[in-house]
């Protein structure tokens, strides 16, 4: 594997479900990112992890909780979401101390919330 | 507070035309500056930076863009488009939280093309 993995590609829970969501980065990064992309928004940064400690919340629901237990893999634990959480949630990975900016994307878990 | 605005919303172009897509931002810094592509269903793949020095910047698939720093501007530019540059395309600039750092994108630009 190579790049930025998300597993699964496609997802379809209820409302009362629990699911994670599941990225792995083989770059040798030591920052990982997660995104919502919803149809006709911007791309929205949830959560912002460096060296394994959370250090961004961008005021997401307490229904998403994420997880980073190394630097390779970074986990979004779902429950009880709601309709309006449907979307494409991107994971992306970048290198940090020293900075490079440039993130490296996965394809993305396609959501969708019934 | 930084921010990136794409004007254009659809560009529809002829294939072997030229194509620019524009990207104006707002940054209070040197800005780091990205484009990104996106083909439907995908993730964002990196087209090009900018962090200094030459202000024409090349990158893959044949794409180039140009820092102007007195417009604000990151134009992205290809000559001659093929069908497979159908796609969403975003604008990018990096700005630094307490750690890590985070990309503010544009609203995206879909490009379609006519055969």
């Amino acid at each position: 594997e190579t790049g930025v993995t998300q597993t699964p590609r496609h997802l379809v829970m209820g409302m009362t479900n629990k699911k994670s969501l599941k990225c792995e980065q083989h770059l040798g990064h030591n920052a990982m990112y997660w995104y919502k992309q919803s149809a006709k928004k911007p791309l929205e940064l949830m959560f912002v992890y460096s060296l394994e400690e959370r250090v961004e919340n961008n005021s997401v629901p307490s229904r998403f909780s994420p997880e980073c237990p190394n630097s390779s893999h970074l986990f979004l634990h779902l429950h009880t979401l709601q309709p309006e959480d449907s979307a494409l949630y991107l994971c992306a990975s970048s290198q940090d101390y020293p900075g490079t900016y440039e993130q490296y994307f996965g394809p993305g878990t396609r959501l969708t919330v019934t | 507070a930084q921010s990136v605005t794409q004007p254009d919303i659809h560009i529809t172009v002829s294939e072997g035309a030229s194509l620019e897509l524009r990207c104006n931002y707002s940054y209070g810094a040197t800005p780091y500056l990205f484009w990104y592509v996106q083909s439907p269903g995908q993730g964002l793949q990196l087209l090009l930076k900018y962090f200094s020095g030459d202000t024409l910047v090349q990158g893959i698939k044949g794409f180039e863009a140009e820092f102007k720093r007195s417009q604000s501007s990151f134009n992205l530019r290809k000559p001659s488009v093929h069908w497979s540059d159908a796609a969403e395309y975003f604008c990018a600039v990096a700005g630094r939280v307490a750690a890590g750092n985070k990309l503010t994108f544009g609203g995206g630009t879909r490009v379609l093309v006519k055969p």
